[in-house]
C-alpha cells in the first residue's frame, strides 16, 4: 500500500512568487492534515480536512495560504505571494476515522 | 491550549548505552501522548502512543515511554541504542486523538560508534 506522498520534495522560489504543494493521502483516508515546521522550531498544525471539507483551519498563518481538497482525494496548499518567513518543511498526514495518522516525507520550501 | 516541552535539543550517546529523551506537557484536560521519529530524509513515523490504560507504553524498535500524570511527563527510553537510532524525535500531545497534534521542538539523538 502506498503511503502519503508529497510533491515536490524541495522547492526554492523567490519572494513574491507563488508555490503550490501537493499531498496525496493514503487511499480511503478521509482525514488529511497539513503541518509546518519552521527552521529549528516545533511542527505546527495548519489545518484538517475531512473529505473535501475544512474541519479545522485554525492554524493557517494568514490569507496568503490557501488549502483545497477537491473531491476529497489529494490536497494542495498554495502560498501566494510567498514571503521569507514561509520557508520551512510542510508535512501532510492522513488517517481513517480515529486511527493513526501517517505522515509524508514533507516538502522543504525555501523562499529567497 | 496544550503545549509540549522538549528541553534537550541534542542528545549524544554512545552505541549500546541507555538513553532517555525528556518530554513534559501542559494541558488543562486529559490528553493523548505520542512520540514520533524522523529518520534522515524520511517522514515522521509513529514510535509509540499513550491513549489510556497502562502508563508504561512499549513502541517499535525497543523504545518505551512512561506516562506520569503528576509530573506531566512522557519520557522516552531505550536500554541500549544502535547506530540506526540516530534520528530526530518529537514528543506530541493532542486532546482529540490524532487530530490537531501539538508537537515539541524535537530532540536530535546522535548515536556515537
Amino acid at each position: 500500500e502506498a503511503g502519503v506522498t508529497q510533491f515536490p520534495s524541495h522547492s526554492v522560489i523567490e519572494k513574491g512568487q507563488t508555490v503550490t504543494l501537493r499531498c496525496d493521502p493514503i487511499s480511503g483516508h478521509d482525514n488529511l492534515y497539513w503541518y509546518r515546521r519552521v527552521m529549528g522550531k516545533e511542527i505546527k498544525f495548519l489545518l484538517h480536512f475531512v473529505k473535501e471539507s475544512k474541519q479545522d483551519e485554525s492554524g493557517m498563518p494568514n490569507n496568503r495560504f490557501l488549502a483545497e481538497r477537491t473531491g476529497g482525494t489529494y490536497s494542495t496548499l498554495k502560498v501566494q505571494p510567498a514571503e521569507l518567513e514561509d520557508s520551512g518543511v510542510y508535512f501532510c498526514a492522513s488517517s481513517q476515522e480515529l486511527q493513526q495518522a501517517f505522515f509524508g516525507q514533507g516538502t522543504r520550501l525555501t523562499v529567497v | 491550549a496544550q503545549s509540549v516541552t522538549q528541553l534537550d535539543s541534542q542528545v549524544p550517546v554512545f552505541e549500546e548505552a541507555p538513553v532517555e529523551l525528556r518530554c513534559n506537557y501542559s494541558s488543562s484536560v486529559s490528553v493523548y501522548l505520542f512520540w514520533y521519529v524522523q529518520y534522515p530524509n524520511q517522514g515522521l513515523q509513529l514510535l509509540l502512543k499513550y491513549l489510556s490504560g497502562s502508563t508504561l507504553v512499549k513502541g517499535i524498535n525497543g523504545f518505551e515511554a512512561e506516562f506520569n500524570k503528576s509530573q506531566t511527563s512522557f519520557h522516552l527510553r531505550k536500554p541500549s541504542v544502535h547506530i540506526s537510532d540516530t534520528a530526530e524525535y518529537f514528543c506530541a500531545v493532542s486532546v482529540g486523538g490524532y487530530q490537531k497534534v501539538t508537537f515539541g521542538t524535537g530532540t536530535k539523538l546522535q548515536v556515537i560508534p
